[in-house]
């Protein structure tokens, strides 16, 4: 069974600094998809970026980047110029051929002004 | 493009009674329909997975005659609690996947919030 851990409950950081969340997960499928996902206040959840498993080149989406290493089984999010807006919980995804996706616990992400 | 809609946001329900919740993508043809439940500051859970014209498969623990799931057509799919106890008070999301799509992605909707009196 494939298994999402975030070991993050809580984190903060101020404006305009750079913030790293932790992922790590636990498959023996070789390939897959990886996401993460934003969760505000009103709890739309939002795709913040995208990995496939495939893809040696990490992902990025302007402030938002990720570190993928597949044979360590960890994907981390890079936050980089943190925005107020950015005040939200992110979870990190799972997802194999077609199946359903399965999510970590979570990480509370607070950007202090 | 790829908005899901989910109504009602907010539904309050006395005990015994049951409450139906919609999911609906505005605009694409979804053939996989997904329920989540996430309980205060708690991870979302997955409950059934549902596909177009054929029966909802839940996840172990979910009862299938409690949470009632109905995928009528490429862009709705429903969710009833039948005889809701205040235990089934809680968020539900639902989340849809496009038909052609190659990435897997899931889109989600803004969630229900379901209080049982």
């Amino acid at each position: 069974a494939q298994t999402v851990t975030q070991s993050q409950p809580e984190m903060s950081v101020q404006e305009a600094e750079t913030v790293t969340l932790s992922c790590t997960y636990d498959t023996s499928e070789n390939n897959y998809y990886l996401f993460w996902y934003k969760q505000p206040p009103s709890r739309q959840m939002i795709l913040v970026i995208r990995q496939e498993a495939y893809k040696q080149q990490n992902a990025t989406e302007n402030r938002f980047s990720v570190n993928f290493q597949k044979a360590a089984k960890s994907f981390s999010l890079k936050i980089s110029d943190s925005q107020l807006g950015d005040t939200a919980m992110y979870f990190c995804a799972f997802m194999y051929n077609n199946n359903d996706m399965r999510f970590g616990a979570g990480t509370r992400l607070t950007v202090k002004p | 493009g790829a908005v899901v809609s989910q109504h009602p946001s907010r539904v309050i329900c006395k005990s015994g009674t049951s409450v139906k919740i919609e999911c609906r993508s505005l605009d694409f043809q979804a053939t996989t329909m997904f329920w989540y439940r996430q309980f205060p500051k708690q991870s979302l859970m997955l409950m059934a997975t549902s596909n177009e014209g054929s029966k909802a498969t839940y996840e172990q623990g979910v009862e299938k005659d409690k949470f009632l799931i109905n995928h009528a057509s490429l862009t709705l799919s429903t969710l009833t609690v039948t005889s809701a106890h205040p235990e089934d008070s809680s968020f539900y999301i639902c989340s849809a996947r496009l038909r052609e799509q190659v990435s897997y992605e899931q889109y989600f909707g803004p969630g229900t919030r379901l209080t049982v009196t």
